[in-house]
């Protein structure tokens, strides 16, 4: 039974980095790809991007200028930062396993999200 | 970026009803790369059937998605308790890799 869970700052002052972790439990960290997907308030979800065992990263182009994703395969874990944040980044934020081509690229396992709030 | 679009936006149902939901897509979804979730309040989204229509592990047959390319859909038979949800649908695109994911649709209890 893989498990994700997740962790990192709700609140954060504008112009902040977001920085949020992601540790994987189970299953097998290097077969798939990792990523990170919020929901703004009544909003829909937005895929924000994807990272593999190696380092590659895939972004959403709206986000790439200013989204890092890494991952540290000595404990499991993916990670997302995201600078310079708005109220517009105000979300919960789900780390997610997903992007394989046998599964047609659904996202199958789901953190249980956290909530990002950005306020002066 | 392919765009989707889920309709109805909202549903007030009654238990043991059929219901169709539906996702159009801009452009042609490669592949039948389309998924379908089911998200209760407070809860991360569950995937229900990947595909457009395989089911995944766990999900009950009442859960159908057929279609293609542009046009796809969701029926549920026989509505459950359980069921009364925000569904959304979510394609992959390969030029460039991404995924882009529907409005939702929301089903009540009426």
């Amino acid at each position: 039974q893989v498990q994700l869970r997740q962790w990192g700052a709700g609140l954060l002052k504008p112009s902040e980095t977001l920085s949020l972790t992601c540790a994987v439990y189970g299953g097998s960290f290097n077969v798939y790809y990792w990523n990170w997907i919020r929901q703004p308030p009544g909003k829909r979800l937005e895929w924000i991007g994807e990272i593999n065992h190696s380092g590659s990263t895939n972004y959403n182009p709206s986000l790439k200028s200013r989204v890092t994703i890494s991952v540290d395969t000595s404990k499991n874990q993916f990670s997302l930062k995201v600078r310079s944040v708005t109220a517009a980044d105000t979300a919960v934020y789900f780390c997610v396993r997903g992007g394989e081509q046998w599964l047609s690229f659904a996202m199958d396992v789901w953190g249980q999200g956290t909530t990002v709030t950005v306020s002066s | 970026e392919i765009v989707l679009t889920q309709s109805p936006g909202a549903l007030s149902l009654s238990p043991g009803d059929r219901v169709t939901l539906s996702c159009r897509a801009s452009q042609s979804v490669s592949s039948n790369y389309l998924s379908w979730y089911q998200q209760q309040r407070g809860q991360p989204p569950r995937l229900l059937l990947y595909g457009a229509s395989n089911r995944a592990p766990g999900i009950p047959d009442r859960f159908t998605g057929t279609g293609s390319r542009t046009v796809f859909t969701l029926t549920i038979s026989r509505l459950e308790p359980e069921d009364f949800a925000v569904y959304y649908c979510q394609q992959y695109g390969s030029s460039p890799p991404m995924y882009t994911f529907g409005q939702g649709t929301k089903l009540d209890i009426k």
